[in-house]
C-alpha cells in the first residue's frame, strides 16, 4: 500500500513569491491534515479536512495561506506571498478515523520550504 | 501555551541498554497518547499508543507508561538498538476530536 505522497520535497523561493505544496493521502483515508514543523519543534496543525470539508482551520494564517481538497482526495496548500518566517517543513498526514490503536495519523515525507 | 512538553531535547544511550523518553502534558482532557518516530528527511511514523483507560501498553521492545495523576507518560525501549536512533515525538489528543498536539521531540542516539 502506497503511503502519503507529497511534492515537491524541497522548495527554495524568494520572499513575496507564491508557493504551493501538493499531497496525495493514503487511499480510503477521509481525513487529511496539513502541519507545519519549525526547526526543533513538533508538528503544528494548520488545517484538517474531512472529505472535502475543512473542519478545523483555526491555526491557518488565512491572510496568506489557503488550502483546498477537491473531490476529497488530493490537497494543495498555498502560501502567497511567502515570508521569511514561513521557512519550515510542511507535512501532510491522513487517517482512517478511530481504530483500535486510536486516531493514528500517517505522515508523508514533508516539503522543506526555504524562503530567502 | 505548550500543552505537551518533552523537556529533554536529546538523549544518548548505549546499545543494549534501556532508553526512557519522557513527556508531560497539561490538558486533563487528553485521553489518548501516541509516540512517533522520525528519521531525517522522512515524516513521523507511528510507534505506539495508549488510551487513558490504561496505564501501560507494550509492543515488542517498546512500552508506554501513562501516569494520569502526574500527567506524565514515558516510552521505554529495551534493549536499545542502533536503528532506534531518531527523533521521538509524543502526541496527545481527545477522542472524537481527531486533533493531535505534539511535543517538541527528543533526539535519541544509540551508541555502539
Amino acid at each position: 500500500e502506497a503511503g502519503v505522497v507529497q511534492s515537491p520535497r524541497y522548495k527554495i523561493i524568494e520572499k513575496k513569491q507564491p508557493v504551493a505544496f501538493w499531497c496525495n493521502p493514503i487511499s480510503g483515508h477521509n481525513t487529511l491534515y496539513w502541519y507545519r514543523q519549525n526547526l526543533g519543534q513538533g508538528p503544528e496543525l494548520l488545517i484538517r479536512y474531512e472529505n472535502e470539508e475543512a473542519v478545523d482551520d483555526s491555526q491557518l494564517p488565512k491572510d496568506r495561506f489557503s488550502a483546498e481538497r477537491l473531490k476529497g482526495v488530493d490537497s494543495t496548500l498555498k502560501i502567497q506571498p511567502a515570508e521569511l518566517g514561513d521557512s519550515a517543513v510542511y507535512l501532510c498526514a491522513s487517517s482512517l478515523g478511530p481504530t483500535d490503536r486510536g486516531y493514528e495519523q500517517y505522515f508523508g515525507p514533508g516539503t522543506r520550504l526555504t524562503v530567502t | 501555551d505548550q500543552q505537551v512538553k518533552q523537556n529533554s531535547p536529546s538523549l544518548s544511550v548505549q546499545e543494549g541498554r534501556i532508553s526512557i523518553l519522557n513527556c508531560d502534558y497539561t490538558n486533563s482532557m487528553f485521553d489518548y497518547f501516541l509516540w512517533y518516530k522520525k528519521y531525517p528527511a522522512e515524516g513521523p511514523t507511528f510507534l505506539i499508543s495508549i488510551s487513558s483507560i490504561k496505564d501501560k501498553n507494550e509492543d515488542g521492545r517498546f512500552t508506554v507508561f501513562l501516569n494520569k495523576s502526574a500527567k506524565h507518560l514515558s516510552l521505554h525501549i529495551v534493549p536499545s538498538q542502533p536503528g532506534d536512533s531518531a527523533v521521538y515525538f509524543c502526541a496527545a489528543g481527545i477522542q472524537g476530536a481527531q486533533k493531535l498536539v505534539f511535543g517538541q521531540g527528543t533526539r535519541l542516539t544509540i551508541n555502539p
